[in-house]
């Protein structure tokens, strides 16, 4: 099993929709949970961070995180083109100094206007 | 503030060759991580530093690459002698402190093409 699974996709959307991106992990202890959006040929930009069972809201984005089901997703709302890309899901692992990021392989999610 | 700097941005040599990326993080930020990321995968921790010290090197193939911090600050990634295989984004990422899970943040990256 790997450590965090994405759906690769794409997930195709209209401009306007709510489009939501699952992801879920292996490490029951993992407290730290990190959403990534990298548009082709970038690197991977910080958009959510959640730490907390619940949802957490910025802007168009919200993050929702189940820890009982290690699951996390993003929800983002009235999707744009500007919003296709690929999004990526990282996890913690390990504790203290050897504390690190695992990150899935993405799901590309595609906004047609 | 300024983001975490990497050069250079694109790399081709050919197979058997070497080559060195350079990172410098964000002012004040004590750990520093390599990661590489091939097309289609997510980035995968090649090694992560906290101040000079390495905390983690387990994934870095150490038979051919080796990194360093000497000062706590820039880092320099090496690869030698490079293989088909090592085409891929190198990114440089930073974050305050390893001790907590702080967020980290990425450099533009290195496409490395080997031939």
């Amino acid at each position: 099993q790997k450590e965090v699974e994405q759906n690769s996709g794409p997930l195709s959307v209209p401009e306007g929709a709510i489009a939501s991106l699952n992801c879920t992990y292996s490490d029951r202890v993992s407290q730290s949970f990190f959403w990534y959006r990298q548009y082709s040929g970038k690197s991977p930009e910080l958009i959510m961070s959640i730490y907390s069972n619940g949802d957490k809201e910025d802007g168009r984005f919200t993050a929702q995180l189940n820890k009982a089901s290690q699951y996390v997703s993003l929800l983002i709302r009235d999707s744009q083109p500007s919003d296709s890309a690929t999004y990526l899901c990282a996890v913690n692992i390990g504790q203290g100094y050897g504390n690190k990021l695992v990150f899935g392989a993405g799901t590309i999610l595609r906004v047609k206007s | 503030e300024a983001g975490v700097a990497q050069s250079p941005r694109y790399k081709i040599i050919e197979k058997r060759q070497s080559v060195a990326f350079w990172c410098n993080p964000i002012s004040g930020h004590a750990t520093l991580y390599w990661y590489q990321q091939i097309l289609g995968q997510g980035p995968k921790l090649l090694i992560q530093f906290q101040n000079n010290g390495v905390v983690d090197d387990s994934q870095l193939p150490k038979d051919r690459f080796s990194a360093e911090r000497l000062k706590g600050v820039d880092s320099t990634l090496k690869i030698q002698p490079a293989k088909l295989e090592d085409s891929a984004v190198y990114l440089c990422a930073s974050s305050l402190d390893s001790r907590e899970t702080y967020e980290q943040y990425f450099g533009p990256g290195t496409r490395l093409t080997v031939t």
